[in-house]
């Protein structure tokens, strides 16, 4: 079975700043897809980003871009110059079978 | 992408009733999903939902305390059947396009008291 793993439950970082969420995977298998979610406090999940495994190049979109390492099985989510409508819940997903399994999430604020 | 509306957005619901959850999407689409999401947690996946056939549920979770319907592409039902105090979560649809893109509902927070 996948799993996926988000070891920070929390970060904080002042407004403007960089900051990269973390975020390992286990699977057996080889084509498969990787996402970044976010989900502020209005609870509608937001699809931020999203990582094709046989593709080399890192996926960006604007701020938003990850560090793909497929042989580490490591999905990191880097956000530069944030902002205040970046805070919210982040989740990382493996896609597996046409089904979503979920990290545990990490608590991004990012303090003016 | 695919836009999806989810209703009630919330309820409040006394033990042993059932609330029924409708999920309606502005698009065709194979494979709608069910999610819980507890207090502070991550997303649980509670089924697949599938047109013309019956649901598939993951473990733990069995149809007759959550039933689902999807009687065509666009539209399905989850039910949360006598309900308990432990069923207050955040239940949320999800479809799946063929760019194998995941879009959500807005989530439907439900308190059982």
């Amino acid at each position: 079975a996948q799993t996926v793993t988000q070891s920070q439950p929390e970060m904080s970082v002042q407004e403007a700043e960089t900051v990269t969420l973390s975020c390992t995977y286990d699977t057996s298998e080889n084509n498969y897809y990787l996402f970044w979610y976010k989900q502020p406090p209005s609870r509608q999940m937001i699809l931020v980003i999203r990582q094709e495994a046989y593709k080399q190049q890192n996926a960006t979109e604007n701020r938003f871009s990850v560090n793909f390492q497929k042989a580490a099985k490591s999905f990191s989510l880097k956000i530069s110059d944030s902002q205040l409508g970046d805070t919210a819940m982040y989740f990382c997903a493996f896609e597996g079978a046409q089904k979503l399994v979920f990290g545990q999430g990490t608590r991004l604020t990012i303090n003016p | 992408s695919a836009v999806i509306s989810q209703k009630p957005s919330r309820d409040i619901c006394q033990r042993g009733t059932s609330l029924t959850i409708q999920c309606q999407v502005d698009s065709q689409v194979t494979m709608m999903f069910w999610y819980r999401q507890q207090p502070g947690q991550s997303l649980t996946l509670i089924a697949t939902a599938n047109q013309g056939s019956e649901a598939t549920y993951e473990s733990g979770f069995v149809i007759d305390k959550f039933p689902i319907s999807r009687p065509n592409l666009t539209f399905s039902t989850l039910t949360v059947s006598n309900m308990s105090p432990e069923d207050s979560s955040i239940y949320l649809c999800s479809v799946m396009t063929a760019r194998t893109e995941a879009f959500f509902g807005q989530g439907t927070r439900l308190t059982v008291v």
